[in-house]
């Protein structure tokens, strides 16, 4: 147990919509990451948050965004939903910023867009 | 960014050591060298990561060759459970998350 939790774990839903996946950090980690893995990209990173600030961005399209609350815990949106977006999507954690060390992975939201 | 090369895939006894190794030739001054695993669909966990010496902790080691072009991940009595992804990731220490790149990896096959 890595100590980071998503919610929800599966996901179906229709071309279109929207959802919203969320992530708790471990407790003390400061620095929040998504990453998005489907079958023909890998892991792909898309946005980093460091205590409530947007601090790197990857290939995140326009039509998904996230934050960081206060409380820590971050969320990410995603809208206009196509088949494509059908991924795992990753949170990951770290006490610092600059991603120096270990990062922490949770075990992922699998979203099925139909 | 420095590039890595692994296998595409490893096979490996129950119990012997797996030895993965990691083509990283264009390795910058301030590069560390970091593996992570990913045992199926399940979030990736941290192993190890290094700098220029040797490094190990209760899963692995790491051996960095002396001029840093490659480096060795290994487990020492593998079990089918170290069955996973590993990926072989080149970046500064405190560099963008983007630079936290993860390829395509080697999958070890654990055999027993």
């Amino acid at each position: 147990d890595s100590g980071v939790t998503q919610t929800p774990k599966h996901l179906i839903t229709a071309t279109g919509q929207r959802v919203t996946l969320r992530c708790s950090p471990r407790s003390g980690d400061l620095s929040v990451y998504w990453y998005q893995q489907s079958l023909d990209q890998g892991l792909q990173f898309l946005i980093q948050y460091y205590n409530g600030e947007e601090r790197a961005k990857g290939n995140i399209l326009e039509r998904f965004s996230a934050q960081q609350f206060p409380d820590l815990h971050s969320e990410l949106n995603l809208s206009s939903l196509e088949l494509g977006d059908s991924a795992l999507y990753f949170c990951a954690s770290s006490v610092t910023g600059g991603a120096a060390g270990e990062l922490f992975f949770g075990e992922g939201s699998r979203l099925t867009v139909l | 960014d420095a590039k890595t090369t692994q296998p595409p895939s490893m096979d490996c006894a129950e119990g012997r050591a797996a030895n993965l190794p990691c083509n990283h030739s264009t390795i910058s001054g301030n590069e560390y060298v970091y593996w992570y695993r990913q045992i199926h669909s399940q979030g990736p966990q941290y192993i190890i990561h290094g700098l220029k010496n040797n490094e190990t902790n209760e899963m692995a080691s790491l051996i960095i060759t002396e001029d840093r072009k490659s480096s060795t991940l290994i487990l020492p009595h593998a079990t089918l459970r170290d069955t996973a992804v590993y990926y072989c990731i080149v970046r500064p220490f405190l560099g963008s998350a983007r630079q936290l790149t993860f390829g395509s990896g080697t999958q070890l096959t654990v055999l027993p």
